[in-house]
């Protein structure tokens, strides 16, 4: 099971809209609505902020959205703030595996 | 409050094995289902496995297969990775994760353990 793709670093200003799109097959993000997503500051513990493709767990701000079409999901962040730069990962079911994507750097310009 | 406190650093030599533990506070080892994901340096995170500490069933990925085991000890509500045969591309930081979702539901992760940085060097 290779990794889901991701684009290697996305930027944006603060207030900003960014987007991360992460590609898989249709044997994972393709065929299952179970496709997660994670935040990453150097040096600390991954923090989850989607799950089931678009539901958010409490305490996440709502500026953090996620949406899936055929093969690809995607996590939009709106109002981009200073803190939201991190590395950021998706994750998605494929049947009897959990595949990561290769993650992504947010840049706050 | 939920924390998941795993063990110190390692260093082993090519071909011995490391077992890091994961103990979990703030609620029962055996409500939640453990996985483990590591992140290389440079890389990104990969899933390795998940514990049913319950029932002690595992689920590893393909991958490490015959080199990991997944163990637990529900009296100190601690669950455990062992990798054997370590080359230096498990050099990585290993982590233990909750999965808050239930059995028979594809898992999310709620609470993720600090991280175990093994280093494997000759």
């Amino acid at each position: 099971q290779s990794a889901l793709t991701q684009p290697r670093s996305v930027s944006g200003s603060p207030g900003q809209s960014v987007t991360i799109s992460c590609t898989g097959t249709s044997s994972d993000v393709g065929y299952y609505d179970y496709v997660s997503w994670y935040q990453r500051h150097p040096g600390r513990a991954p923090k989850l902020l989607i799950y089931d493709v678009t539901e958010r767990p409490s305490g996440v701000p709502d500026r953090f959205s996620g949406s899936k079409s055929g093969n690809t999901a995607s996590l939009t962040i709106s109002g981009l703030q200073t803190e939201d730069e991190a590395d950021y990962y998706c994750c998605s079911f494929g049947g009897n595996y959990y595949v990561f994507g290769t993650g992504t750097k947010v840049t706050v310009l | 409050q939920v924390q998941l406190v795993q063990s110190g650093a390692e260093v082993r030599k090519p071909g011995a094995a490391v077992k890091v533990s994961c103990q979990a506070s703030g609620y029962t080892l055996t409500d939640y289902y453990m996985f483990w994901v590591r992140q290389a340096p440079g890389q990104g995170l990969e899933w390795m496995g998940w514990i049913n500490p319950n029932a002690g069933g595992t689920n590893y990925a393909q991958k490490f297969q015959g080199r990991v085991s997944m163990t637990r000890d529900t009296s100190t509500n601690t669950a455990y990775m062992e990798l054997s045969r370590l080359t230096s591309d498990d050099t990585a930081v290993y982590y233990c994760a909750r999965d808050f979702r239930p059995p028979n539901i594809p898992a999310s992760l709620d609470y993720w353990g600090q991280g175990t940085l093994v280093s494997v060097s000759s």
